[in-house]
């Protein structure tokens, strides 16, 4: 099946830091999407992309749908105590989404 | 705002029991979806369905599991003989068009 390669696995940053993490995927996709995990809940999207080249940004948050097709990075801005989680990429080609590794964020105070 | 709705929202269960866990679609979605996340890992897809009938199943999906909507409105997944490894968050996952939305998950446990 299609495998996504998700980093870094974790990032450990200070309050008002940026942050980048991206996915690589050996086949193409037409959507790439973004979504937060809390613990305990189920994933919520963040951002979502439709075509290759494609950046869109949701307030602090960016994303882009790489040229490829298959790769995406996200990015934050000004990273915010709430940031905390874990952030998974999704690439959707017809129904089937398939996600990445995730990513956990850790805000250090 | 709509939401997808799940329950039980923790099941434990003895080693080849059978599971039903159970999902309530956003009233107007066609798609309905079931992923599995083990403990630490990744979101894993299961399987899709649409028109009553599943469109798209994973390899983890195997005659163990079955989907159905029995009412028009529930969206279940059924585990036939549970095993150990079944443990994990299953979401399930309704969509219009566009945005996947995502239920909070059931919790399954195996002993």
């Amino acid at each position: 099946g299609q495998q996504l390669n998700q980093s870094p696995q974790s990032m450990f940053i200070q309050e008002g830091e940026d942050v980048s993490m991206n996915c690589t995927s050996s086949s193409i996709f037409n959507t790439w999407l973004w979504y937060k995990q809390d613990p305990g809940e189920g994933p919520v999207l963040l951002i979502a992309l439709y075509k290759a080249g494609e950046l869109t940004s949701n307030g602090r948050l960016t994303a882009q749908f790489g040229i490829t097709r298959k790769d995406s990075f996200l990015n934050i801005s000004a990273s915010i105590p709430s940031d905390v989680g874990i952030y998974f990429c999704a690439g959707q080609l017809e129904e089937k989404l398939t996600f990445g590794t995730g990513t956990r964020l850790t805000i250090i105070p | 705002e709509p939401e997808v709705t799940q329950t039980p929202s923790h099941q434990v269960t003895q080693m080849g029991q059978e599971v039903i866990l159970r999902c309530v679609p956003i009233s107007n979605h066609l798609y309905f979806y079931w992923y599995r996340q083990i403990l630490g890992q990744k979101v894993e897809f299961l399987v899709s369905f649409y028109n009553n009938e599943i469109s798209e199943k994973s390899e983890i999906f195997d005659d163990q599991f079955s989907v159905e909507r029995p009412d028009g409105s529930n969206f279940t997944l059924k585990i036939r003989s549970t095993k150990l490894e079944d443990s994990a968050m299953y979401f399930c996952a309704t969509q219009y068009t566009g945005e996947l939305f995502f239920g909070e998950g059931s919790r399954l446990t195996v002993l």
